[in-house]
Order: structure tokens, then sequence, then C-alpha cells
């Protein structure tokens, strides 16, 4: 099965700063790359997603990088505000799809915004 | 906007307790899955369902089982609690294939 793995677990950055996230996934057939952001006390939500034949997609101060062929994807966050900190998870999907065969996370990235 | 409602947010029970985890969707959606979610080991993939009386194993299936008996609900079920199985767990619905999960709170269950 599909094995995604984050780094860094925990990321500090002061306020205004960019941040940088990334993971790995080991199945070449995976297609559909998640991150979701938890805040203290809820669910995981869905903030940006890629897929396979795109390369890069940004939305506001949130982007994210596909390389296919290393097998890795990145979330960068610039200008970083108070309310980026959370946790955050990348993920991956094996062949049959992310949405019914369930998105395999990676162990979570807990970052903290610095005032 | 999708819901996702879980039954309770804070659950303590005795070792070897039936324990009952419901989760209810709002929106029709084909697919719910529980996860589990500890420190350091991320979300990880209890049992999952396609469609009513439908069920697969993720990859913890062990000491758990799941009931869906109508679209909108499904159901973790706990056989015999033990303290091993203390922790958060997380339900997420999806409407198909390579689409969001909508995840409910969670439910923190501490077994002793």
């Amino acid at each position: 099965g599909e094995n995604v793995e984050q780094h860094p677990s925990t990321l500090s950055v002061q306020e205004g700063d960019s941040a940088v996230i990334k993971c790995t996934y080991s199945d070449s057939v995976s297609n559909y790359f998640p991150w979701y952001k938890q805040e203290l006390g809820k669910g995981p939500q869905l903030i940006i997603d890629i897929r396979s034949n795109v390369g890069e997609k940004k939305d506001q101060r949130i982007a994210v990088t596909l390389n296919k062929t290393a097998k890795h994807f990145s979330l960068h966050i610039t200008e970083t505000q108070p309310e980026d900190s959370a946790v955050y998870f990348c993920a991956a999907t094996s062949l049959g799809g992310g949405g019914a065969d369930g998105l395999t996370f990676g162990k979570g990235t807990h970052l903290i915004i610095q005032p | 906007d999708v819901k996702v409602t879980q039954s309770s947010r804070y659950l303590v029970k005795r070792t070897g307790e039936k324990v009952f985890l419901e989760c209810v969707q709002d929106m029709d959606h084909e697919n719910m899955f529980w996860y589990r979610q500890d420190p350091g080991l991320g979300l990880r993939l209890i049992y999952f369902s396609y469609d009513v009386k439908m069920k697969e194993k993720g990859d913890i299936p062990e000491g758990y089982s799941v009931s869906r008996e109508k679209k909108e609900r499904f159901s973790l079920i706990l056989e015999s609690a033990s303290t091993n199985q203390t922790s958060m767990y997380l339900c997420a619905s999806t409407t198909g294939f390579f689409t969001e999960a909508f995840f409910g709170q969670g439910t923190r269950l501490t077994v002793v």
C-alpha cells in the first residue's frame, strides 16, 4: 500500500515569514494529493489539493507543488499569520481513488507562528 | 455546508465494555470512513464503507467493527474496549473519488 512521509514534525516560523512542509509518497500510481489543516479541538479541513496532471497550484497565500518523478509534494505558506498555527497533514491516494479507498496521511506537522 | 456529526466529543469507558461511536452526515455522501488519530502517528484508517451495508477494512481494523444500516450513519464498534484503544476517533465522508473528505469534530475516547 501507499506510504507517506512528512517533514518536519514541528515547524516554528516568525509571523510574516514563509513556511514549507514536505511530503514523499511511495506508490507511483498515486494521483491525488490533498493537504488538510487541523485546528485545536476540530477535525481536519481541506485547504488545497493537487492532481497528478498538474505541477503547481496556488490559492492566495497557499501553494502546493508536485514532482511526480521524485514522488514528492510540498505545501508553501507565504506571509504567515497567527491563524496559520495548526497541524497540517499531507495525504495521497493509491490506485482505486482517494475518495473511496481512503487517503493515506502523513504523520502531521505542527506549525507554530511566532509573533 | 456539509456537516459530519459525531455523537460524543468525550467518552470514558471501562476495559471490556462494548463501545459505540456514532457518525452522521447530512449531504448524502456515498463513502464514509473511520480514522484513529494518535500523537506522532497521524491519521490511520480503521474501516470504510462505499455504500449501505458495505464495509472494507482499512489499515488497523483489529479490535473494531462497523455498521452502516443507513446511508447517512456509520457506526464504529469496539467489541471489548482495551486501554490501547484510548485515542481520538475521527469520522469522515466523501461524495466520490478524488474529492474533499469532510471530517467530524472527533471523539476523544479514554479506556480505563
